[in-house]
């Protein structure tokens, strides 16, 4: 079975452009989760879905990220404009509700904004 | 404010010795999960533990949860080369859908 899929792996880009990642979860899990990770602030989330509806995306830094989930099998996660600090791995993660909220991750994209 | 506060940060140790690496908080979850990322790659659930005082065995590695359900530990015994990587502990609060990670312990184990 496959995994979370992201894409892309890399993505290389210059301060004040518009970034889109994506993530495709694991067929028949119901939430969805986006984090970033970094050497000094470790994986933090920054919002989750359900049901392709967002729950919390108190974790989004600013105005200037957004996340849609339009079907159940596809999410997005956009920065724009991007900046320096925004450079970081960005995870996306899916479960299955169930008595515990065990998370598969996907391989992750490693932005970097110059 | 880390949440979860994982010690060491980073550990070096040659193969075949044994170590026991900590997570910490001050607060109560309902479960706490242990995960293991190797680089370039996403986290990969290792165990999850739910009951105070529970201990799961996963070959080599012992996992702990703490009475209070406030900690837990995880003891490799014997570590090889493959068990280099991030450990990652992760606490579910009751109530919430949501995982609170620790910073992680670096492990890396020398043949």
């Amino acid at each position: 079975d496959a995994g979370v899929i992201q894409s892309p792996r890399h993505e290389v880009t210059e301060m004040g452009q518009e970034v889109t990642l994506r993530c495709k979860p694991i067929s028949g899990h119901d939430y969805l989760f986006w984090y970033r990770q970094t050497m000094m602030r470790g994986l933090e989330l920054l919002i989750y879905f359900n049901n392709n509806v967002p729950i919390d995306d108190s974790g989004m830094p600013e105005d200037r990220f957004s996340a849609k989930m339009p079907n159940a099998s596809f999410s997005t996660l956009k920065i724009q404009p991007s900046e320096p600090r925004d450079s970081a791995v960005y995870f996306c993660a899916s479960s299955l509700r169930g008595l515990y909220n065990e998370q598969f991750f996907g391989p992750g994209t490693r932005l970097t904004v110059l | 404010t880390q949440l979860l506060e994982q010690s060491p940060q980073f550990l070096s140790i040659q193969e075949g010795e044994n170590l026991t690496v900590y997570c910490n908080s001050s607060s109560v979850f309902s479960s706490l999960q242990w995960y293991r990322q190797e680089p370039g790659e996403g986290p990969v659930l290792l165990v999850t533990v739910v009951t105070g005082g529970e201990v799961k065995k996963l070959k080599r590695l012992t996992f702990q949860f703490g009475d209070a359900r406030k900690d837990s530990s995880l003891h490799i015994t014997a570590a090889q080369p493959g068990d280099t990587g991030l450990y990652l502990c992760a606490g579910e609060r009751a109530g919430s859908y949501q995982l609170t990670f620790g910073k992680g312990t670096k492990l890396s184990v020398i043949p």
